[in-house]
């Protein structure tokens, strides 16, 4: 069964500082790996994707990597705002072309001043 | 450059009635695909629409259908309501264009969908 695991479920961290979100993946097959920005009461915003040949993307202050050999990936948030209060989805997709998408349960990540 | 619009953005029907949902996407999008999430499942796929054809299918019930129309403007609906229908349904346009990795979707605000 295809499944994206992601941890922690929830972070609280001061503002300015950095930190870490895992996901773990078993989907298959793999075609590219997304990881969405939400803030309440919003839609999913994209931040990254990558494909199997990428281990490293980033958008600002925010890095992701990808081991396609453990299936696993991680987003960096460095130098954290306030505005950074939301949930972080990681996803993953099977298929090139399509929308087909296995989605974690999200982080949710509080910064506090 | 409008974003994708999703109407209603709320609304409020009772158990056995049936919800349809309008998905307006970016102008020259021609993906249109539909989304699911509630605090116990989170996100999950229902479908997806391209060239007025769905394409994929998530595993959903058969009271949950769609369709596009030739502008990409797409609909949902859902027939006979149940108590776990409620809601937030997100519609997501993207352009489709084949490459891996380049099919950004965009989302809209969706639309929250209350069944009592």
């Amino acid at each position: 069964k295809n499944q994206v695991e992601q941890s922690p479920q929830s972070l609280i961290i001061l503002e300015g500082k950095n930190c870490t979100l895992q996901c773990n993946y078993t989907v298959s097959p793999f075609s590219n790996l997304r990881w969405y920005k939400q803030d309440t009461g919003r839609g999913p915003v994209s931040l990254t994707i990558m494909t199997f040949s990428e281990n490293t993307k980033s958008n600002g202050r925010y890095t992701a990597t990808l081991d396609a050999d453990t299936k696993q990936s991680s987003l960096h948030i460095t130098a954290s705002q306030l505005s950074d209060s939301a949930s972080y989805i990681c996803v993953v997709s099977v298929d090139n072309a399509g929308n087909m998408l296995t989605f974690g349960g999200g982080t949710r990540l509080m910064v506090k001043p | 450059k409008a974003g994708v619009t999703q109407t209603p953005r709320y609304l409020i029907k009772t158990r056995g009635q049936q919800v349809t949902l309008s998905c307006s996407p970016i102008s020259g999008h021609r993906s249109v695909s539909w989304y699911q999430q509630t605090p116990g499942q989170g996100l999950q796929f229902l479908f997806e629409y391209f060239s007025e054809t769905q394409r994929n299918k998530g595993n959903f019930p058969g009271r949950f259908s769609g369709r596009q129309f030739s502008n990409s403007r797409s609909e949902m609906n859902v027939s006979t309501l149940e108590l776990g229908d409620s809601a937030l349904y997100l519609c997501a346009s993207s352009p489709r264009t084949g490459n891996s990795g380049a099919n950004v979707l965009t989302f809209g605000a969706g639309s929250r969908l209350t069944v009592l």
